[in-house]
C-alpha cells in the first residue's frame, strides 16, 4: 500500500530556532507528495507540493521541504520559527484511487508543532 | 481562504439517525472529494464526485453516499449512524479528478454521534 509516516507525534522548538517535521513515504513509482498544515477548529492549508524537479520545493509562509529519493523522506523545514507555525502538520501522498480513475491524498498521522516563545 | 464552503459547521446528531453534510466548491471546481478525520488522526478519503458521479470510493461501507450537483456544489450523507462516526468531514475541490490538480479544502464539518 501507497503511504506516508510521520514518525513524530509531537515537535517542539524555540522561537527563532530552525524548524524540522519529519515525514517518509513508501510509494511505488514517481511520489507527488504534499504537505498541509491545520489550526484548531479550521480545514487544511496547503503548504507545498513536489511533482518533480527540484529537490528543493518552496512553499507558503517560509516553509520549504527538502525531498530525498534514498530516503524516502520528504521533510518540511524553516529556518526560523515563530510562535503563529504553532498547529498540526499533515505530510500527504498523492495516490489512485482502486478500480477508478480518480486519485486521492493519503495522509499520515500528523504531527503537532509547538512554539514556545 | 480557499473558496471552499461546507455547512453545517458542527452539528450533533444520535446514534440511528441520518445527516447530510453539504459542500461549495470553488468557482470553476468541477470535482469534490470528501473525508473523514477522526480525533487525532490524519483525513482518509471517503469518495469523489466528478460530473456528478462518483469517481472513486475509499474503504467506507455503503451507508456513506453522496451527490454532485450541475453547480458542482455536493453533498455527502451518512445513514444509520454510529458512535464512531463522530469526526471532522472535509470536503476538497479541484480543477479535475486529475494527478497534477490540487485540492482546496473547505474549513470542516464538526459531527458529534451521541
Amino acid at each position: 500500500a501507497q503511504s506516508v509516516a510521520q514518525p513524530e507525534d509531537q515537535v517542539n522548538v524555540a522561537e527563532g530556532n530552525p524548524l524540522t517535521v519529519k515525514c517518509t513515504y513508501s510509494v511505488s513509482g514517481n511520489p507527488y507528495l504534499f504537505w498541509y498544515v491545520q489550526y484548531p477548529n479550521r480545514g487544511l492549508q496547503f503548504l507545498l507540493k513536489y511533482i518533480t524537479g527540484d529537490n528543493l520545493v518552496k512553499g507558503s509562509y517560509g516553509f520549504e521541504a527538502e525531498f530525498n529519493k534514498s530516503q524516502t523522506s520528504f521533510h518540511l523545514k524553516k529556518p526560523s520559527a515563530l510562535v503563529s507555525d504553532s498547529a498540526l502538520y499533515f505530510c500527504a501522498v498523492r495516490v489512485r484511487v482502486i478500480g477508478a480513475g480518480s486519485y486521492q491524498l493519503t495522509f499520515g498521522k500528523g504531527t503537532k508543532l509547538s512554539v514556545i516563545p | 481562504e480557499t473558496g471552499v464552503t461546507q455547512s453545517p459547521t458542527h452539528l450533533i446528531k444520535t446514534r440511528g439517525q441520518q445527516v447530510t453534510l453539504r459542500c461549495s466548491s470553488q468557482s470553476g471546481h468541477n470535482t469534490v472529494s470528501w473525508y473523514q478525520q477522526a480525533l487525532g488522526q490524519g483525513p482518509q478519503f471517503i469518495f469523489q464526485y466528478y460530473r456528478e458521479e462518483e469517481n472513486g470510493r475509499g474503504n467506507f461501507p455503503p451507508r456513506f453516499s453522496g451527490l454532485q450537483f450541475p453547480n458542482y456544489s455536493s453533498e455527502l450523507n451518512v445513514n444509520a449512524l454510529e458512535l464512531d462516526d463522530s469526526a471532522l468531514y472535509l470536503c476538497a475541490s479541484s480543477l479535475g479528478p486529475g494527478m497534477n490538480t490540487e485540492a482546496f479544502f473547505g474549513q470542516g464539518t464538526r459531527l458529534t454521534v451521541v
